[in-house]
């Protein structure tokens, strides 16, 4: 089945910079398109960053632009998200989430299925 | 950017009872709609996409309608596992993809 691992997060300074990676499996990886979406604590859901099944867009939300990347490397079934200036408001369980779409209208696509998240705290 | 808005934030339900969540978008999605479960400590789960085709593995007493900017998830008796937090959101538009700011579904 569909497996989606996020790693590398944890305690970082403001200001400092941190790379998550999740490693997908069950599925033709660089067939789809990728997401990264982020919780902070007690609260709701924000998108982050797509990107294309092989890598040629991507989109970030206005909050995280210039700031971080999201990339893929096909030959190894994994996505990265480079967060760089890091601030307090950055502290959120990051989560990856595979594309779903309609074959008839691959335009249109949401989250299905989700990793189980990394935690990223920003803090002196 | 579309915004959505979900109502009401919280609900106090009896197990057997049924349960309704509304979602509005800012403007108009279409049926370009999704819903997700969210329990705590867990990931989100997908539960309808389209406004109303329910994901693979979704019970039945789940059921989602709308189109345009209204939009309503309904669960039809409540099960103790449907206690959770649900969220809408909108694939019309994009970037950004955006979400409710959630709802969650407590026993009365």
């Amino acid at each position: 089945q569909v497996q989606l691992v996020e790693s590398g997060g944890g305690v970082v300074q403001p200001g400092g910079s941190l790379r998550l990676s999740c490693a997908a499996s069950g599925f033709t990886f660089s067939s789809y398109g990728m997401h990264w979406v982020r919780q902070a604590p007690g609260k709701g859901l924000e998108w982050v960053a797509f990107i294309r099944y092989d890598g040629s867009n991507k989109y970030y939300a206005d909050s995280v632009k210039g700031r971080f990347t999201i990339s893929r490397d096909n030959s190894k079934n994994t996505l990265y998200l480079q967060m760089n200036s890091l601030r307090a408001e950055d502290t959120a369980v990051y989560y990856c989430a595979k594309e779903a779409v309609v074959p008839a209208a691959p335009r249109l696509n949401w989250f299905d299925p989700w990793g189980q998240g990394t935690l990223v705290t920003v803090s002196s | 950017e579309i915004v959505m808005t979900q109502s009401p934030a919280t609900l106090s339900v009896s197990p057997g009872e049924r349960a309704t969540l509304s979602c509005r978008a800012s403007q108009s999605v279409s049926s370009n709609l999704a819903w997700y479960q969210q329990k705590p400590g867990q990931a989100p789960r997908l539960l309808i996409y389209g406004a109303s085709t329910r994901a693979t593995g979704i019970p039945a007493r789940f059921s989602g309608s709308g189109s345009g900017t209204e939009f309503t998830l309904t669960i039809s008796s409540l099960q103790s596992e449907d206690f959770a937090v649900y969220y809408c959101q909108q694939y019309n538009n994009w970037p950004p993809w955006t979400f409710g700011q959630g709802t969650r579904l407590e026993i009365k």
